[in-house]
């Protein structure tokens, strides 16, 4: 079975531009999450999708959205890019809310985002 | 609130010494608890997981974990370890009520040859 799988892997912006992430999540699962991860605040929870709809957000500023698609692949975007975007971005998929109790999260390679 | 603790920021061990990376959460029930392992500049890799079946619980590359609900404990061990295992390791606790994943703030293993 294919793991989550992230594109692009690095991505390199500049101040005030935009951009958006993809992840697509294990085949049969239908919530994703995704995380920021940097050196100085850690691993930080964004928000998370379930069958297209946001279920869960973090504490970050509406400059950070996402969806997800009926085939349950998710993109999130962030605007008006600062110094500070500069992060690992993870997604993360899981059978939560699917069926079972099948509880585990897998987690993709992530997008390392450079913002210059 | 749900949360979890990990005791140390960071850990050294020189190889083939035993390894405990040390977890507490704070639930008012017994909840699901992972260990994941991040190797510099890669995904998250499950190593184990607990689901409230047996307390102990044997991972991927001879690490296992003992949830104790009287301490309200989830460490993680290893009895030798190897230059491979420097890496950092989360302990993760999945609150089934909010469907949320709370995370510890890390642990980084070091290995000294």
């Amino acid at each position: 079975k294919a793991g989550v799988t992230q594109t692009p892997r690095y991505l390199i912006k500049t101040r005030g531009q935009q951009v958006t992430l993809s992840c697509s999540p294990i085949s049969g699962h239908r919530s994703v999450s995704w995380y920021q991860q940097t050196p100085g605040q850690g691993l930080q929870f964004l928000f998370e999708y379930f069958s297209e709809t946001q279920r869960n957000k973090g504490n970050f500023p509406g400059r950070f959205s996402g969806r997800q698609f009926s085939n349950s692949r998710s993109e999130m975007n962030v605007s008006t890019l600062e110094l500070g975007d500069s992060a690992l971005y993870l997604c993360a998929s899981s059978l939560v809310g699917t069926s079972g109790r099948e509880e585990t999260q897998y987690f993709g390679p992530g997008t390392r985002l450079l913002v210059l | 609130a749900q949360s979890v603790t990990q005791l140390d920021s960071h850990v050294s061990v020189s190889e083939g010494t035993p390894v405990l990376l040390r977890c507490n959460y704070s639930s008012s029930y017994s909840p699901s608890l992972f260990w994941y392992v991040q190797h510099p500049n890669k995904g998250l890799q499950l190593l184990l997981k607990y689901t409230s079946a047996a307390t102990l619980v044997k991972g991927i590359n001879g690490f296992e974990a003992e949830f104790k609900k009287s301490e309200t404990s989830f460490h993680l061990t290893k009895p030798s370890a190897h230059m491979s295992d420097a890496a950092e390791y989360f302990c993760v606790a999945f609150s089934s009520g909010t469907y949320k994943y709370i995370f510890g703030t890390g642990t980084r293993l070091k290995v000294l040859a």
